[in-house]
């Protein structure tokens, strides 16, 4: 059973731009979390969603930061205009219920320049 | 939002000593569910041990386990027989059992982490 799939693992993109990250759950899993870590922290929340729907965005900026979870395909977490305080590894976490343990990807490294 | 605090930025232990990680959290909720994660170099999130607030018994998995003080709202991390493999980030989270009715909603929450360096 494959884990957390998450990519790219690097992203490299000039302030102004958009990163688009994404993240394929584990098979069986409907529950996906997008959390950031920032150089010397612990990962903060930013958005927990099931499929279709947002559940809860508590964590995540009012602007430029969007995220999905279609009914097909990957969760995506989309940030426009990126500036350079984006610079961050971003984790998703996938769970097969809401109340259960969560299973992390590898992350993806944003760098702004 | 429930605070967990780590107050170890670094820890050192030698190879098979045993070496505790300190977890505090602050929180009203009764009941609620506690857990250790490891990320080493490869920066991956790798679970190590969980623990049910509603349990009285604390949780081990092999050489990991955990003192679990509810009213202290303390949870510690000890790993036994250390090993080389052992050396990475340990962090502390806790999740509220009950997300309609907590502030913090699914979210885990994170403590800022403990580096441990296991020497030869």
């Amino acid at each position: 059973n494959a884990g957390v799939m998450q990519n790219p693992r690097h992203l490299v993109r000039r302030r102004g731009q958009e990163a688009r990250l994404r993240c394929s759950p584990m098979k069986g899993h409907s529950h996906v979390y997008w959390y950031r870590q920032l150089p010397e922290e612990g990962l903060k929340f930013m958005v927990y969603l099931q499929k279709e729907n947002i559940i809860d965005e508590s964590g995540m900026p009012k602007e430029r930061f969007s995220a999905e979870f279609p009914k097909e395909g990957p969760s995506i977490l989309r940030i426009q205009q990126v500036v350079r305080g984006d610079s961050a590894a971003y984790f998703c976490a996938s769970s097969p219920r809401e109340v259960s343990e969560q299973y992390f990807g590898p992350g993806t490294r944003l760098t702004v320049t | 939002a429930q605070t967990v605090t780590q107050s170890q930025p670094e820890m050192s232990v030698q190879e098979a000593e045993t070496v505790t990680l300190s977890c505090t959290y602050d929180t009203s909720e009764s009941d609620y569910y506690l857990f250790w994660y490891k990320q080493p170099p490869s920066r991956q999130m790798i679970l190590v041990i969980r623990q049910e607030a509603y349990k009285q018994q604390n949780a081990t998995e092999n050489r990991f386990s955990v003192n679990f003080q509810k009213a202290a709202k303390s949870f510690s991390l000890k790993i036994s027989d250390s090993q080389l493999g052992d050396a990475a980030m340990y962090f502390c989270a806790y999740r509220s059992a009950y997300a309609e009715d907590s502030n913090s909603g699914y979210a885990l929450n994170f403590g800022k982490g403990t580096s441990l360096l296991v020497t030869p």
